[in-house]
C-alpha cells in the first residue's frame, strides 16, 4: 500500500518559517491535501489539491508538491499555528484514502 | 453553515457491533459533488479512513476493514451510518464523519468534519 511519511515533530520560533514534508514514492503524481488539528478539536482542511487554500485559511499557509515530497509551508509562524498537521492522498492503486502519520508543530 | 454531528460516545465490549450515525444539517447529503465518509483516529493520533458512501448508496471501504464494515445512507433523514462488527480493543478510537469533496474527481479532500465521538472497547 501507499505510505506517506512525515516527521513526528518539528519546532519553530515565532516569526520563522515551518516546512512540513510529506514523503512518498512519486507523490507529485497525486493530489495532496493537508489538515490541521488543534488539541481537542477535529481536523480542519488547510490546503487542498497541493496548493489551494480554502476560504478563511491565511495566505501564510501554502503548499507545494514535487518529486517524492509534498510540503506544507507556514510563514511567519504564530503561537496559534501550534498543532498536528496531516497530509492525505487518494491511493488509486488500492482504491483507498491514505493519511500521513502527522507532524506535531511546536512554537518555541 | 453546514455541520456534521456524530451520535453519542460509546463504551463497548469485545465482539459487539458498533453503530454510529452522522447527521448532516442541510440537504447537501444529496449533492452530486460530495461523498460522505468515516475516519477514525487512534489514541496515538493516527488517522485511518474507514469508508465512504454516495447519496445513491454506492459505497467503498478500506480493504483492511472491509470484512467488518457497512456504511449506509438515508437521505430522507439527512443521515449516514457506520456499522463495524466484532469490535476489539484495537477499534478504540475517536470516530469522525466527514464530507468528501469530489468536484475534481476521486482524489478529493475531506473538506468538512464532525466534532468526533469517542468509542472505547474494553
Amino acid at each position: 500500500s501507499y505510505v506517506l511519511t512525515q516527521p513526528p515533530s518539528l519546532s519553530v520560533a515565532p516569526g520563522q518559517t515551518a516546512r512540513i514534508p510529506c514523503g512518498a514514492n512519486n507523490i507529485e503524481t497525486k493530489s495532496v491535501h493537508w489538515y490541521r488539528q488543534r488539541p481537542g478539536q477535529a481536523p480542519v482542511m488547510v490546503i487542498y489539491y497541493d496548493s489551494d487554500r480554502p476560504s478563511g485559511i491565511p495566505a501564510r499557509l501554502s503548499g507545494s508538491n514535487s518529486g517524492n515530497t509534498a510540503t506544507l509551508t507556514i510563514s511567519r509562524v504564530e503561537a496559534g499555528d501550534e498543532a498536528d498537521y496531516y497530509c492525505q492522498v487518494w491511493d488509486s492503486s488500492n482504491h483507498h484514502y491514505v493519511f500521513g502519520g502527522g507532524t506535531k508543530v511546536t512554537v518555541l | 453553515q453546514l455541520q456534521l454531528q456524530e451520535s453519542d460516545p460509546r463504551l463497548m465490549k469485545p465482539s459487539e457491533t458498533l453503530s454510529l450515525t452522522c447527521t448532516v444539517s442541510d440537504d447537501s447529503i444529496s449533492d452530486i459533488s460530495y461523498y460522505w465518509g468515516w475516519i477514525r483516529q487512534s489514541p496515538g493520533g493516527d488517522l485511518e479512513w474507514i469508508g465512504n458512501i454516495y447519496y445513491t448508496g454506492s459505497s467503498s471501504y478500506n480493504p483492511s476493514l472491509k470484512s467488518r464494515v457497512t456504511i449506509s445512507v438515508d437521505t430522507s433523514k439527512k443521515q449516514f451510518s457506520l456499522n463495524l462488527n466484532s469490535v476489539t480493543a484495537a477499534d478504540t478510537a475517536v470516530y469522525y464523519c466527514a464530507r468528501l469533496s469530489m468536484v475534481r474527481g476521486m482524489g478529493g479532500a475531506f473538506d468538512l468534519w464532525g466534532q468526533g465521538t469517542v468509542v472505547t472497547v474494553s
